[in-house]
């Protein structure tokens, strides 16, 4: 089956504990973003990656830091996590549309919340 | 101005009746004009997408693009409870290796059995 996993789904930490939210999925694309969506500001791209080594800041980068090391696996990593960070986070990975275009298939989502 | 603006709603309809929604953008460079539907705890899913401008129609739903007007439109027929739920639209430049959508907020959609 075709599909975007995250772990972990839900999460509670505190203030500058570093974390990593993984990301992984098995249809070989080569795009992967990382999405927060949060009440009033709908979604907003915190980075993407074009292909393994290739990553590039989105809308809202600002502390975070992502790694493509290899094709599947696109982790995001919050090394100093602070309370305006709490969000739902999405992973999503580009298929292609007719005519070329990709758009996202995203994955279920993971609830952060920082104390 | 923002990029897209989609007017959050909340949406309540009932059973059997049309739903409208729609978003406006303002860079004219958009091509690619999607519609996601999001259920409650869950990721945004595929609904609809449609390349420059017309109209796109998949069972019950609806999608229409004005690229004169910058104005993308979602309908759905015969609404269902299961419809209900957040529906956000999304557009993108198109060009390879540029796959940055902009979302709209999201329009949450209550359909009253």
């Amino acid at each position: 089956e075709a599909q975007v996993t995250q772990n972990p789904r839900y999460l509670i930490t505190v203030t500058g504990k570093k974390l990593t939210v993984t990301c992984s999925q098995n249809m070989n694309h080569e795009y992967m973003s990382w999405y927060r969506q949060d009440p009033g500001l709908g979604l907003r791209q915190i980075y993407y990656s074009m292909n393994v080594e290739v990553t590039d800041k989105g809308d809202v980068p600002e502390g975070y830091k992502v790694s493509r090391k290899e094709k599947r696996n696109f982790p995001l990593i919050l090394e100093s996590p602070s309370p305006n960070q709490t969000s739902l986070y999405f992973c999503a990975s580009s298929f292609h549309l007719a005519g070329g275009q990709e758009t996202q298939y995203f994955g279920p989502g993971t609830r952060l919340l920082v104390l | 101005q923002k990029e897209v603006e989609q007017d959050p709603g909340p949406l309540s309809v009932p059973e059997g009746a049309i739903v409208s929604l729609n978003c406006t953008y303002s860079n004219s460079a958009f091509q690619y004009f999607m519609w996601y539907r999001q259920y409650s705890r869950k990721g945004p899913e595929l609904l609809m997408y449609t390349y420059s401008s017309g109209n796109k129609e998949d069972g019950r739903f609806t999608a229409q693009v004005d690229k004169s007007s910058k104005y993308i439109s979602l309908f759905i027929r015969d609404s269902q409870p299961s419809d209900s739920a957040t529906y956000l639209c999304a557009m993108s430049l198109g060009a390879y290796g540029n796959n940055r959508l902009a979302f709209g907020k999201g329009n949450q959609v209550v359909v009253i059995p």
